[in-house]
């Protein structure tokens, strides 16, 4: 399978934990994106990375999350401290820069008690 | 402020029925993808349209981009039970300095046998 890999799947983390998501993209796609999707919404854009460097991030990406892409493979999506209200649906894709398609992944389902 | 107005928010038709859902905007997009979204799964790209009043055309599914690039449609005929799912839009905007997408809320669509 060469689509959009995240792990893990589903994550069930007590409040004020950390955590710690990882998205493989499709190998040949240089750019990278996270994205954050609550129940009944559609998908809300955190952060995406050009190769290693993290171009852009939204504000809902407080203090508490980092994102990074190392040498613009993989990347990883931190959550310090968890709150409830992180629990969600965190999902990666990526594309070809200058593509208008994004290809994502299966997502990682984040539940914080 | 939600850039892409979907509606319907909910529909369900009966197997072998036609449906039209629609993706608004007061925005100028340079693509608008469409995808469809299973419980617990990540999003499926199922087209993409480019060109303004571009028509495209994936077996059943007929996706129609408006002539001024902010609105779009998608239509079913003969709707399958297999229709059945989250259909999100999502546009990008590249040419105004903004290469993410930004998705709609999505019409869930549930097609009784």
């Amino acid at each position: 399978d060469t689509g959009v890999s995240q792990n893990p799947r589903h994550k069930i983390t007590k409040r004020g934990q950390n955590v710690t998501f990882r998205c493989d993209p499709i190998s040949e796609h240089n750019r990278l994106y996270w994205y954050r999707q609550t129940l009944g919404q559609g998908p809300e854009f955190l952060t995406y990375f050009q190769n290693e460097a993290q171009l852009e991030k939204s504000r809902l990406l407080s203090d508490r999350f980092s994102a990074e892409r190392p040498k613009g493979s993989f990347s990883t999506l931190e959550i310090q401290r968890t709150e409830q209200g992180d629990s969600a649906m965190y999902l990666c894709a990526s594309s070809l820069a200058r593509a208008a398609e994004a290809f994502f992944g299966q997502g990682t389902r984040l539940t914080v008690v | 402020t939600q850039l892409l107005e979907q509606s319907p928010q909910f529909l369900s038709i009966q197997e072998g029925e036609n449906l039209t859902v629609y993706c608004n905007s007061s925005s100028v997009f340079s693509s608008l993808q469409w995808y469809r979204q299973e419980p617990g799964e990540g999003p499926v790209l199922l087209v993409t349209v480019v060109t303004g009043g571009e028509v495209k055309k994936l077996k059943r599914l007929t996706f129609q981009f408006g002539d001024a690039r902010k609105d779009s449609s998608l239509h079913i005929t003969a709707a399958q039970p297999g229709d059945t799912g989250l259909y999100l839009c999502a546009g990008a905007r590249p040419n105004f300095g903004n290469e993410k997408l930004t998705f709609g809320t999505g019409t869930r669509l549930t097609i009784i046998p």
